[in-house]
């Protein structure tokens, strides 16, 4: 399996700023995905990351609010921009195990936990 | 369009109790089904997977077995204990590159 982690592991932040959370992979992988979790919910995609590429948003996020760098096939950050208390939430990487030969299971950060004052 | 449905929690056992957390799919083709489990304050784990009907996934004293006919995949644990307490997330993938989620059922187990 994947190990992943994700920096920072939680941040309060003020209304307006911007977050940049990394997401670091001990292997290569094709696949990288951003979550959110809000408050007692299940996981919504925002996008996904392919290497060399520009991410591919969900309906309902944009690059500009969410911006995501994908350099290399064991890295990517999002950040979160100009935020407001509505950004409050747990923010997710995921790699899948298609590199692996494998089926198609998802690994996970231990996810950084965003307060937005 | 591919969706899973499972029971709304809260669930409050005692420990040893027997445990099923019910969950059901749409979804065209023929998807792989997990569950995914996650601890107070961590990320997802994967805690069973089945790729095929039939399939049993296990693991932890969890299993689940993959009902193509009732489009089922429903978790049961025979005694559960304290650190069992998370939340259970069933999901499905078809092989293409997103993992459907299922709302989540937060589970406790008392002493």
């Amino acid at each position: 399996s994947a190990v992943i982690s994700q920096k920072p592991s939680r941040d309060i932040c003020q209304r307006g700023t911007s977050l940049t959370i990394q997401c670091q992979v001990d292997s290569q992988v094709t696949m990288m995905f951003w979550y959110r979790q809000q408050p007692g919910q299940s996981l919504t995609l925002i996008a996904t990351a392919n290497q060399g590429s520009e991410a591919t948003y969900e309906s309902g996020f944009v690059i500009d609010k969410f911006p995501i760098s994908r350099p290399n096939l064991t890295f990517s950050t999002l950040t979160v921009s100009n935020m407001s208390p509505e950004d409050s939430s747990i923010y997710l990487c995921s790699a899948d195990s298609r590199d692996r030969g494998s089926t198609d299971t998802q690994y996970f950060g231990p996810g950084t936990r965003l307060t937005v004052l | 369009g591919n969706s899973v449905t499972q029971m709304e929690g809260p669930v409050t056992l005692s420990e040893e109790a027997f445990l099923t957390i019910n969950c059901t799919y749409t979804a065209t083709g023929y998807p792989s089904l997990f569950w995914y489990v996650q601890y107070p304050g961590e990320g997802l784990q994967l805690l069973l997977k089945a790729t095929k009907a039939d399939d049993k996934g296990s693991n932890k004293g969890f299993e689940a077995t993959y009902r193509k006919e009732t489009t089922s995949f429903h978790l049961e644990k025979g005694s559960v204990q304290v650190s069992d307490s998370a939340v259970y997330f069933c999901a499905l993938n078809t092989g293409g590159f997103k993992t459907i989620f299922g709302a989540g059922t937060r589970l406790f187990v008392k002493a």
